[in-house]
């Protein structure tokens, strides 16, 4: 069975520093995976993707993930934190089997102080 | 394209009473997901449907949950009746067959039962 563990339920950044969200996956197939972010009162959004292309991933508003196989990892970066981009980040592993539902992580709320 | 719909945005409903969620897809998409969230269980996958088709249902918490989806062009998710437990925000996803994994999420419904 496929899962996704985030680890640490809360991250805090100061403005301009370094956004470091980790993502572990488990899957017995070569897997697909998401970052997707949902700011405050509002649906989720597609950050990036990993459809077994190039493994670093670029996406919206400056984030990127690395697909890291030999750690099951997808953790996602951004290099200089902006006080927008405080906001619940939810990794998420697509199910191999033909129904090709999103398996989630329970996400990771980032803090941006100034 | 004014993306996924839903309504209400907000619902506040007294324990014991009828709540129905509705959710409009984007034209041509041809999945549906319903999802809850809360802080306990993170996002929860209650029930999807392929071509109007009820597909996994497994995610239904009880059956006092049902959801049904008419045409492809809208979907309600029932509780009958409402208990406080049910308090959550609830999502509607739709997905075109053609990008397996690109889902388009709604702004979501926050259910408040009293």
């Amino acid at each position: 069975a496929q899962s996704v563990t985030q680890l640490g339920s809360h991250v805090s950044v100061s403005e301009g520093a370094l956004v470091l969200l980790r993502c572990n996956y488990s899957s017995s197939v070569p897997p697909y995976l998401f970052w997707y972010v949902q700011y405050p009162n509002q649906g989720l959004q597609l950050l990036l993707k990993y459809t077994s292309a190039a493994t670093l991933v670029k996406g919206i508003n400056g984030f990127e993930a690395e697909f890291k196989k030999s750690e099951t990892s997808f953790h996602l970066t951004k290099p200089s934190a902006h006080m927008s981009d405080a906001a619940e980040y939810f990794c998420a592993v697509g199910d191999a089997g033909n129904n090709r539902k999103l398996i989630w992580g329970l996400g990771t709320s980032l803090a941006v102080n100034p | 394209d004014a993306g996924v719909i839903q309504s209400p945005r907000h619902e506040v409903t007294e324990m014991g009473q009828e709540v129905t969620l509705r959710c409009k897809p984007i034209s041509g998409h041809n999945s549906l997901f319903w999802y809850r969230q809360t802080m306990m269980r993170g996002l929860e996958l209650l029930i999807y449907f392929n071509n109007n088709v009820p597909i996994d249902d497994s995610g239904m918490p009880e059956d006092r949950f049902s959801a049904k989806m008419p045409n492809a062009s809208f979907s309600t998710l029932k509780i009958q009746p409402s208990e406080p437990r049910d308090s959550a925000v609830y999502f509607c996803a739709s997905r075109d067959h053609r990008n397996i994994y690109g889902y388009t999420f709604g702004s979501g419904t926050r259910l408040t039962v009293v």
